[in-house]
């Protein structure tokens, strides 16, 4: 078990409605990245936040969201979803960014969108 | 898009074999990474070799890097049918943040 956890485990939406995935890191870290996993694929990262600051983005739209809080827990939120969003969304949590340190991934949030 | 391609993308052994996937990548990196995956849960980490490292070793895991050919290769010794799973190798580019960038992953089947 890493220590990094997230909810929902899975979830069932339909085209144009928008959700909000969550995402509690390790004890200790101040980073979370975001990542979006389509079947067959290896993952796509979409975010990451630093100390509550957006620390680079990927090539996602800016329908897909985040926010991270005073105390490094995460929220990733999808607006106007399409059947494409339809992934795994994984979260990773590390102890400082810059990308020496061991990411910690959570079990992830199976999306649906119908 | 895609930093690191494994090879081969499907790979299926006898329990007690050794088994060798392979990593290539295009830039610098900062580091490289191996993870596993089972039945599309999440990641779990299995090593992390550094652009000035060549070779790492963690139980029944071996781990080279050369950087001129911008190539790794994962080796678990004595497979057992529990390694099956799906293997990822991801970078971390230079003077970037902790962006990992995966390749679409090799799927290891080890028959009992």
């Amino acid at each position: 078990e890493t220590g990094v956890t997230q909810s929902p485990t899975h979830l069932i939406k339909t085209r144009g409605q928008q959700v909000t995935l969550r995402c509690s890191s390790q004890s200790g870290h101040n980073t979370v990245s975001w990542y979006q996993q389509a079947l067959g694929q290896g993952p796509q990262f979409i975010f990451q936040y630093y100390r509550e600051e957006e620390n680079g983005r990927g090539n996602f739209p800016p329908r897909f969201s985040g926010l991270q809080f005073p105390n490094y827990s995460s929220e990733l939120n999808v607006n106007a979803l399409e059947l494409d969003d339809s992934a795994l969304y994984l979260c990773a949590s590390s102890l400082e960014t810059g990308g020496r340190e061991t990411q910690y991934f959570g079990p992830g949030t199976r999306l649906l969108v119908l | 898009s895609q930093q690191g391609e494994e090879d081969p993308q499907a790979l299926s052994i006898q329990e007690g074999e050794n088994a060798t996937m392979n990593c290539s990548y295009k830039t610098s990196i900062n580091n490289l990474q191996w993870y596993r995956q089972n039945s599309g849960r999440g990641l779990v980490h299995l090593i992390l070799i550094r652009s000035n490292e060549r070779e790492k070793h963690s139980g029944r895991l071996r781990v080279t890097l050369d950087t001129s050919k911008k190539s790794s290769s994962l080796l678990i010794t004595a497979s057992r049918a529990a390694d099956t799973a799906s293997y990822f190798c991801a970078t971390v580019l230079t003077g970037a943040n902790s962006k990992l960038t995966f390749g679409k992953g090799i799927t290891l089947s080890v028959r009992p």
